[in-house]
Protein backbone atom coordinates (compact mmCIF):
# COMPACT_ATOMS: atom_id res chain seq x y z
CA UNK A 1 0.00 0.00 0.00
CA UNK A 2 0.77 3.59 0.02
CA UNK A 3 3.51 4.95 2.38
CA UNK A 4 3.47 8.81 3.31
CA UNK A 5 6.03 10.28 5.76
CA UNK A 6 8.57 13.56 6.58
CA UNK A 7 11.50 11.89 6.13
CA UNK A 8 12.56 9.52 3.42
CA UNK A 9 14.66 6.26 5.06
CA UNK A 10 17.99 7.12 3.38
CA UNK A 11 21.39 5.16 2.19
CA UNK A 12 24.62 6.71 1.87
CA UNK A 13 26.97 4.83 -0.83
CA UNK A 14 30.52 5.42 -1.47
CA UNK A 15 31.30 6.45 -5.53
CA UNK A 16 31.95 3.35 -7.06
CA UNK A 17 30.22 0.67 -4.19
CA UNK A 18 27.47 -1.21 -4.96
CA UNK A 19 23.59 -0.22 -3.90
CA UNK A 20 20.65 -1.81 -2.53
CA UNK A 21 17.43 -0.69 -2.34
CA UNK A 22 14.62 -2.22 -0.66
CA UNK A 23 10.88 -2.04 -1.12
CA UNK A 24 8.24 -4.17 0.56
CA UNK A 25 4.80 -4.20 -1.11
CA UNK A 26 1.66 -5.52 0.17
CA UNK A 27 -0.84 -6.83 -1.67
CA UNK A 28 -0.08 -10.55 -2.90
CA UNK A 29 -2.24 -10.58 -5.98
CA UNK A 30 0.30 -7.92 -7.64
CA UNK A 31 1.72 -8.98 -10.82
CA UNK A 32 3.91 -5.95 -12.50
CA UNK A 33 6.50 -3.77 -10.29
CA UNK A 34 8.19 -0.84 -11.50
CA UNK A 35 11.53 1.20 -9.72
CA UNK A 36 11.24 4.95 -10.24
CA UNK A 37 14.25 7.33 -9.77
CA UNK A 38 13.21 10.49 -9.37
CA UNK A 39 15.66 13.49 -9.24
CA UNK A 40 14.83 16.80 -7.47
CA UNK A 41 12.25 18.81 -8.92
CA UNK A 42 11.52 15.92 -11.96
CA UNK A 43 9.33 13.50 -12.54
CA UNK A 44 10.26 10.00 -12.07
CA UNK A 45 12.27 7.98 -14.25
CA UNK A 46 11.42 4.38 -15.45
CA UNK A 47 14.83 2.38 -14.60
CA UNK A 48 13.22 -1.36 -14.71
CA UNK A 49 10.30 -3.54 -14.01
CA UNK A 50 9.74 -6.98 -13.81
CA UNK A 51 6.36 -9.43 -13.81
CA UNK A 52 5.67 -11.50 -10.93
CA UNK A 53 6.16 -14.67 -13.14
CA UNK A 54 10.27 -13.91 -12.86
CA UNK A 55 12.37 -13.58 -9.83
CA UNK A 56 15.26 -11.70 -11.41
CA UNK A 57 15.92 -9.15 -14.25
CA UNK A 58 19.00 -7.40 -15.13
CA UNK A 59 19.48 -3.94 -17.12
CA UNK A 60 22.49 -1.51 -17.54
CA UNK A 61 24.06 -1.99 -14.12
CA UNK A 62 20.70 -2.56 -12.41
CA UNK A 63 19.51 -5.62 -11.52
CA UNK A 64 15.66 -6.25 -9.93
CA UNK A 65 14.93 -9.04 -7.27
CA UNK A 66 11.60 -10.37 -6.78
CA UNK A 67 10.78 -12.62 -3.95
CA UNK A 68 6.87 -13.29 -3.78
CA UNK A 69 7.42 -15.55 -0.96
CA UNK A 70 7.75 -12.95 2.01
CA UNK A 71 6.42 -9.80 -0.80
CA UNK A 72 9.79 -8.06 -1.25
CA UNK A 73 11.48 -6.42 -4.30
CA UNK A 74 15.35 -4.74 -4.53
CA UNK A 75 16.95 -2.69 -6.67
CA UNK A 76 21.14 -3.37 -6.63
CA UNK A 77 23.09 -0.85 -8.64
CA UNK A 78 26.19 -1.54 -9.59
CA UNK A 79 29.27 0.17 -9.39
CA UNK A 80 27.31 3.57 -7.98
CA UNK A 81 27.98 6.98 -9.72
CA UNK A 82 27.12 10.50 -8.66
CA UNK A 83 24.38 10.72 -10.85
CA UNK A 84 22.83 8.33 -9.24
CA UNK A 85 22.28 10.24 -6.37
CA UNK A 86 17.88 10.96 -6.19
CA UNK A 87 14.94 9.24 -4.96
CA UNK A 88 13.87 5.73 -5.73
CA UNK A 89 10.16 4.26 -5.88
CA UNK A 90 8.76 0.94 -6.05
CA UNK A 91 5.34 1.03 -7.51
CA UNK A 92 3.36 -2.49 -7.69
CA UNK A 93 0.63 -2.77 -10.77
CA UNK A 94 -2.79 -5.43 -9.85
CA UNK A 95 -4.05 -6.03 -13.27
CA UNK A 96 -7.52 -7.17 -11.91
CA UNK A 97 -7.92 -4.03 -10.06
CA UNK A 98 -7.85 -1.17 -12.33
CA UNK A 99 -4.18 -1.59 -13.60
CA UNK A 100 -2.86 1.26 -11.48
CA UNK A 101 0.04 1.79 -9.83
CA UNK A 102 0.55 1.82 -6.34
CA UNK A 103 4.18 3.79 -5.20
CA UNK A 104 6.02 2.71 -1.85
CA UNK A 105 7.36 5.46 0.36
CA UNK A 106 10.95 5.94 -1.61
CA UNK A 107 14.25 5.71 -0.43
CA UNK A 108 16.86 8.63 -1.07
CA UNK A 109 20.38 7.19 -1.87
CA UNK A 110 23.13 9.90 -2.00
CA UNK A 111 26.54 9.05 -3.21
CA UNK A 112 29.61 9.98 -1.61
CA UNK A 113 32.73 11.25 -3.95
CA UNK B 1 10.49 6.91 -27.24
CA UNK B 2 7.94 7.12 -24.73
CA UNK B 3 8.05 10.84 -23.55
CA UNK B 4 5.52 13.20 -21.99
CA UNK B 5 5.56 16.67 -21.20
CA UNK B 6 3.53 18.73 -19.03
CA UNK B 7 3.19 22.67 -19.41
CA UNK B 8 3.70 25.05 -17.81
CA UNK B 9 6.21 23.50 -15.25
CA UNK B 10 5.38 25.63 -12.65
CA UNK B 11 2.40 28.19 -11.92
CA UNK B 12 2.00 30.95 -9.25
CA UNK B 13 -1.77 31.81 -9.16
CA UNK B 14 -4.69 33.76 -6.47
CA UNK B 15 -6.20 31.90 -4.41
CA UNK B 16 -9.82 31.81 -5.76
CA UNK B 17 -8.66 31.29 -9.46
CA UNK B 18 -8.16 28.03 -11.85
CA UNK B 19 -5.24 26.85 -13.21
CA UNK B 20 -5.20 24.37 -16.29
CA UNK B 21 -2.12 21.79 -16.91
CA UNK B 22 -1.46 19.99 -19.64
CA UNK B 23 0.03 16.43 -20.53
CA UNK B 24 1.43 15.87 -23.82
CA UNK B 25 2.21 11.95 -24.87
CA UNK B 26 4.93 12.99 -27.32
CA UNK B 27 5.98 10.23 -29.56
CA UNK B 28 3.32 7.88 -28.55
CA UNK B 29 -0.64 7.24 -28.40
CA UNK B 30 -2.29 7.31 -24.89
CA UNK B 31 -6.05 5.89 -24.21
CA UNK B 32 -5.01 6.18 -20.52
CA UNK B 33 -3.54 8.81 -18.57
CA UNK B 34 -2.68 9.24 -14.93
CA UNK B 35 -2.57 12.18 -12.58
CA UNK B 36 -0.96 12.31 -9.46
CA UNK B 37 0.08 15.20 -6.92
CA UNK B 38 2.92 15.39 -4.48
CA UNK B 39 4.03 16.86 -1.49
CA UNK B 40 7.66 17.63 -0.14
CA UNK B 41 9.58 14.41 0.82
CA UNK B 42 6.22 12.43 0.03
CA UNK B 43 5.60 9.40 -1.96
CA UNK B 44 2.80 9.54 -5.46
CA UNK B 45 -0.62 9.97 -4.68
CA UNK B 46 -2.86 9.06 -7.38
CA UNK B 47 -5.31 11.27 -8.36
CA UNK B 48 -7.50 9.89 -10.90
CA UNK B 49 -7.19 7.89 -13.90
CA UNK B 50 -8.20 9.97 -17.25
CA UNK B 51 -9.53 7.41 -20.37
CA UNK B 52 -9.59 9.24 -23.33
CA UNK B 53 -13.11 9.92 -24.55
CA UNK B 54 -14.87 8.69 -21.34
CA UNK B 55 -15.24 10.29 -17.99
CA UNK B 56 -11.84 10.21 -15.74
CA UNK B 57 -11.85 7.60 -12.32
CA UNK B 58 -11.56 9.47 -9.49
CA UNK B 59 -9.07 8.16 -5.85
CA UNK B 60 -11.36 8.11 -2.99
CA UNK B 61 -10.95 11.62 -1.37
CA UNK B 62 -10.46 13.57 -4.56
CA UNK B 63 -12.97 15.53 -5.55
CA UNK B 64 -14.07 15.74 -9.05
CA UNK B 65 -15.38 19.41 -9.03
CA UNK B 66 -12.58 20.74 -7.92
CA UNK B 67 -9.87 18.79 -10.18
CA UNK B 68 -11.39 18.62 -13.54
CA UNK B 69 -9.90 15.92 -16.06
CA UNK B 70 -10.45 16.29 -19.72
CA UNK B 71 -9.03 13.46 -21.99
CA UNK B 72 -9.73 14.69 -25.63
CA UNK B 73 -7.41 13.20 -27.51
CA UNK B 74 -4.95 9.83 -27.88
CA UNK B 75 -2.33 12.30 -26.40
CA UNK B 76 -3.69 15.25 -24.63
CA UNK B 77 -5.46 14.91 -21.14
CA UNK B 78 -5.67 18.46 -19.06
CA UNK B 79 -6.10 18.76 -15.21
CA UNK B 80 -7.96 22.07 -14.39
CA UNK B 81 -7.57 22.78 -10.62
CA UNK B 82 -10.77 25.15 -9.90
CA UNK B 83 -10.90 28.22 -7.18
CA UNK B 84 -7.26 26.93 -6.01
CA UNK B 85 -7.03 27.22 -2.45
CA UNK B 86 -2.78 27.46 -0.86
CA UNK B 87 -3.45 24.13 0.10
CA UNK B 88 -3.79 23.10 -3.29
CA UNK B 89 -0.07 23.89 -3.79
CA UNK B 90 1.89 20.65 -4.72
CA UNK B 91 3.87 18.86 -7.21
CA UNK B 92 1.52 17.28 -9.96
CA UNK B 93 2.26 14.62 -12.37
CA UNK B 94 0.93 12.83 -15.34
CA UNK B 95 2.08 9.85 -16.77
CA UNK B 96 0.98 7.54 -20.06
CA UNK B 97 1.20 4.15 -20.66
CA UNK B 98 2.28 3.22 -23.86
CA UNK B 99 0.62 0.26 -25.45
CA UNK B 100 2.14 0.07 -28.81
CA UNK B 101 5.60 -0.06 -27.12
CA UNK B 102 5.05 -3.92 -25.94
CA UNK B 103 4.63 -3.73 -22.01
CA UNK B 104 1.05 -2.62 -21.30
CA UNK B 105 1.49 -1.92 -17.98
CA UNK B 106 4.32 0.71 -18.27
CA UNK B 107 4.12 4.09 -16.81
CA UNK B 108 5.85 7.12 -18.30
CA UNK B 109 5.69 10.30 -16.34
CA UNK B 110 6.00 14.22 -17.46
CA UNK B 111 8.41 16.48 -16.00
CA UNK B 112 6.04 17.43 -13.25
CA UNK B 113 4.21 20.76 -12.56
CA UNK B 114 5.11 22.85 -9.60
CA UNK B 115 2.01 24.94 -8.44
CA UNK B 116 1.97 27.83 -5.60
CA UNK B 117 -1.07 29.12 -4.71
CA UNK B 118 -1.29 32.44 -3.02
Amino acid sequence: GESVGLHLPTLSVQEGDNSIINCAYSNSASDYFIWYKQESGKGPQFIIDIRSNMDKRQGQRVTVLLNKTVKHLSLQIAATQPGDSAVYFCAENIWAAGNKLTFGGGTRVLVKP
Amino acid sequence: GAVVSQHPSWVICKSGTSVKIECRSLDFQATTMFWYRQFPKQSLMLMATSNEGSKATYEQGVEKDKFLINHASLTLSTLTVTSAHPEDSSFYLCSARDFTGGRQETQYFGPGTRLLVL
